[in-house]
Parts: C-alpha cells; sequence; structure tokens
C-alpha cells in the first residue's frame, strides 16, 4: 500500500535562509507524489507534482522538490524563505490503481521568524 | 477562472440538526472529492465521485452522512442527525480525468455542532 511520512511536524526558520520539509514515501509502483501547502482558513493549494518526467521538479513560489528513489523521499526545499511561506504543507502520493485517491501526510507547520 | 466553490464558508448549529453542505466544481472536471480535516484526524477522504457516480464512499464514518451529485456542477454533503464529534473543516475538491491530475480544493466549510 502507498504511503507518505513526513518527518517533522514543525519547522522553524529566519526569513532569508533555506527551507527543507522531509518526505519518505512507501510505494510498490513507480509513485505519482505531489506536496500542497495550507495557508489558515484556506483550502490546499498545490505546490508541485512528481510523474516520473523529471527528478528535480520545480514549483510556484520558489519551491523544489528531488525525488529519489534510492532514498524513497521526496523532500520540498526552498533556497530562502520568506514570511509569506509560513503555512501548512502536505507531502501527498495517488493511489496507484485507486482512480484519483490521494493519501494525505500528517504535515509540516512552516514557521518563518524575522 | 473560478476554482472549486464552496458554501457556506462557516455553519455553526445545534446537535441533532440536519447538516448540508454545498460544492460547485471545476468546470469540466470529472473527479470530485470530499474530504474532513480535524486537529486529531487531520484529513480524511470520505467519498468521490466519477461523473457523478459514487467510486468509493469507505471512508463515510456513519450513516448520518450522506452525499449526493445530481449533476457535474453541484454536490451536497449531508449530516443527519449532527453531532458535536461531527465538527471539522469539511473541504471539496475536483480534478480532471487522467492520470496524475491535481487536485483543486475549495477553501472549506468550517462546521461547528454545539
Amino acid at each position: 500500500a502507498q504511503s507518505v511520512t513526513q518527518l517533522d511536524s514543525h519547522v522553524s526558520v529566519s526569513e532569508g535562509t533555506p527551507v527543507l520539509l522531509r518526505c519518505n514515501y512507501s510505494s510498490s509502483y513507480s509513485p505519482s507524489l505531489f506536496w500542497y501547502v495550507q495557508h489558515p482558513n484556506k483550502g490546499l493549494q498545490l505546490l508541485l507534482k512528481y510523474t516520473s518526467a523529471a527528478t528535480l521538479v520545480k514549483g510556484i513560489n520558489g519551491f523544489e522538490a528531488e525525488f529519489k528513489k534510492s532514498e524513497t523521499s521526496f523532500h520540498l526545499t526552498k533556497p530562502s524563505a520568506h514570511m509569506s511561506d509560513a503555512a501548512e504543507y502536505f507531502c501527498v502520493v495517488r493511489l496507484t490503481g485507486g482512480g484519483n485517491k490521494l493519501t494525505f501526510g500528517t504535515g509540516t507547520q512552516l514557521k518563518v521568524e524575522l | 477562472d473560478a476554482g472549486v466553490i464552496q458554501s457556506p464558508r462557516h455553519e455553526v448549529t445545534e446537535m441533532g440538526q440536519e447538516v448540508t453542505l454545498r460544492c460547485k466544481p471545476i468546470s469540466g472536471h470529472d473527479y470530485l472529492f470530499w474530504y474532513r480535516q480535524t486537529m486529531m484526524r487531520g484529513l480524511e477522504l470520505l467519498i468521490y465521485f466519477n461523473n457523478n457516480v459514487p467510486i468509493d464512499d469507505s471512508g463515510m464514518p456513519e450513516d448520518r452522512f450522506s452525499a449526493k451529485m445530481p449533476n457535474a456542477s453541484f454536490s451536497t454533503l449531508k449530516i443527519q442527525p449532527s453531532e458535536p464529534r461531527d465538527s471539522a473543516v469539511y473541504f471539496c475538491a475536483s480534478s480532471p480525468q487522467g492520470g496524475n491530475q491535481p487536485q483543486h480544493f475549495g477553501d472549506g466549510t468550517r462546521l461547528s455542532i454545539l
């Protein structure tokens, strides 16, 4: 069965420093992986998706993620954090053969400090 | 472009009352999903539709919950009778047909059952 594990429930960085949000996946097949962001009182917004075309995926707002099959990881990074990046981030895997069903990680709350 | 539209944004009602949540998916999207988000359980898929037909309702917690999609542009999630433990944020999402298509989320309905 496919699943994702987000290794940190909370991450705190200073504005202007790099962001690393960690995600490991479990899948018997080549997975489809996504990162979503949720700002307070809003729905989830797609940041980026991996669909096997390229291992380094670029998303919106300067975020990117690298698919590493050997490490079963799909970590989200950004070179320089901005105050507006403070939000909750979800790593998500699409279930193979499950229509378009998604399995969500438990989320990482990103705090950005001055 | 209009995104997924949910109504109401907030609902406060007393235990035992019927609650109806509404969703208008993005035009042309074939899949529609209903999720529930709580602090304790995170984001849970309740039910999803493909071309207006319910495909998987295994996430619906009890018979008190029901969902319909009478046409391609409208869906409802109904709780009758409501209980305090149903308090949560309910999200609707839609996506196009085809593999690896991301889901687009509405801003949610924050439901409080007193």
